[in-house]
């Protein structure tokens, strides 16, 4: 079946640094891919899509490109400020006919001032 | 208020209780979704509903009921609380098929059963 594996957290940064997370899928068909974010008690919000492959997305300084090749969806971002401070979700929806968005468990990104 | 709200907020009940949680969207989006949101699991999909009176099961659909006889609403009633389903559930609705477009979420319900 379709998953998504994202790395573990948390992660903890200090402002200005370079951040990746990484994120690898698994999916049937030809997956639109999305990267989604929670600030601290709040629900999930869109950060930015891809929808075929070699496609980036990009959103509020963060980048990320979708590689078929590797099947991979790594999210950076070249200088983090303390408000990017949030939990972040990869998920993917397949275009075999599913409504549904799978995500991976989620990666709480923590920078300090 | 337009957008996506849920209620209550905040939730303690008993085991064995029944409790509804309610969730409503005023952007007559067809597809809602309710997720249940667990340390080390991520998101999980309960149920789902593509338009009125049309719903189908996610993942981890027991134990819960649902309906949707408006558009706008998308209730979740636990029939018989326990102890596993304290969590924190996020309901989230589409305009449509969710293959491009994003879902909208909630900004959630934290449940505690005792």
């Amino acid at each position: 079946g379709n998953s998504v594996t994202q790395m573990e957290g948390p992660v903890t940064l200090s402002e200005e640094a370079f951040l990746t997370i990484n994120c690898t899928y698994t999916a049937t068909g030809y997956p639109s891919l999305f990267w989604y974010v929670q600030y601290p008690g709040e629900g999930l919000q869109l950060l930015l899509k891809a929808t075929k492959a070699d496609d980036k997305g990009s959103n509020k300084g963060f980048e990320a490109t979708y590689r078929k090749e590797t099947t991979s969806f790594h999210l950076e971002k070249g200088s983090v400020q303390v408000s990017d401070s949030a939990v972040y979700f990869c998920a993917l929806s397949d275009r075999g006919g599913s409504e549904k968005l799978v995500f991976g468990k989620g990666t709480k990104l923590t920078v300090n001032p | 208020d337009a957008g996506i709200t849920q209620s209550p907020r905040y939730k303690i009940t008993e085991t064995g209780r029944q409790v509804t949680l309610m969730c409503h969207q005023t952007w007559s989006h067809s597809y809602m979704f309710w997720y249940r949101q667990d340390l080390g699991h991520g998101l999980r999909l309960i149920y789902y509903s593509a338009a009125a009176d049309i719903t189908d099961k996610g993942e981890v659909p027991d134990g819960y009921v649902v309906s949707r006889s408006k558009t706008e609403n998308f209730p979740l009633t636990l029939e018989s609380a326990t102890r596993s389903q304290t969590s924190v559930y996020f309901c989230a609705s589409s305009p449509r098929a969710v293959l491009d477009y994003e879902q909208y979420f909630g900004p959630g319900t934290r449940l505690t059963v005792t």
